[in-house]
């Protein structure tokens, strides 16, 4: 039992490349987060889909786009990446429903120069 | 709009003493809320969950209250131990049917042995 997956684990891209983050969790969880943390930011949250094929902004959603692409997998897609994009972004995931708790994996170190 | 306020940013106390971080929150139409752990360049650990009709929850030297009419939390922590040192994050569950988790800064600890 992995529960939340990340890749890749760090990366670095020059300004206006595109690149997909992916993640996958294996405990059968309904709802999946993606985050970023930036220094004296916090956790924020981007996207998150409730339940697999639905998905809704968050409160930083500008520049990313999510798939669900199954109750498994939740991708987060550069498009065209701005230094700004630098962080460190993490997905989460949980049951459906306010009681639970969410389970966060490792993360993935961004860079864009 | 949810608003989390960690108080102190940082505490450093010497091994065995007893501390409570501090957890504020603006809006009081809260599910719950959760305390994790995060150490350097890791993710989030959930050390607790307290939903909104409870007043504590215990695990094992951590004891973490919520009084949501006053939109507070704390975080006790019993004969701290070295291995304590981390970073300790708030966050509140609200928005309806998307459980998002809205976070504080954190509280970086340091027990000296």
């Amino acid at each position: 039992n992995a529960g939340v997956t990340q890749t890749p684990k760090f990366q670095v891209l020059k300004t206006g490349q595109s690149m997909t983050l992916q993640c996958a969790q294996d405990m059968n969880h309904n709802s999946m987060y993606w985050y970023r943390q930036d220094p004296g930011m916090g956790l924020r949250l981007i996207y998150y889909s409730a339940s697999e094929g639905t998905t809704d902004k968050g409160e930083v959603p500008n520049g990313y786009n999510v798939s669900r692409l199954n109750k498994r997998e939740f991708s987060l897609r550069l498009e065209s990446a701005a230094p700004s994009q630098t962080s460190v972004y993490f997905c989460a995931s949980s049951p459906q429903g306010a009681i639970y708790e969410q389970y966060f994996g490792p993360g993935t170190r961004l860079t864009v120069t | 709009k949810q608003e989390v306020t960690q108080i102190p940013a940082a505490l450093s106390v010497p091994e065995g003493e007893n501390l409570v971080l501090n957890c504020s929150f603006t809006d009081s139409a809260i599910y719950n809320l959760q305390w994790f752990r995060q150490d350097p360049g890791k993710g989030l650990t959930s050390l607790l969950l307290i939903q909104s009709s409870q007043r504590e929850q215990t695990s094992g030297r951590l004891n973490a209250s919520l009084d949501k009419s006053s939109g507070r939390s704390t975080l006790y922590i019993a004969a701290s131990q070295p291995g304590d040192s981390a970073t300790y994050l708030c966050a509140v569950c609200s928005g309806a049917g998307s459980y998002q988790l809205t976070f504080g800064k954190g509280t970086k600890l340091s027990v000296i042995p």
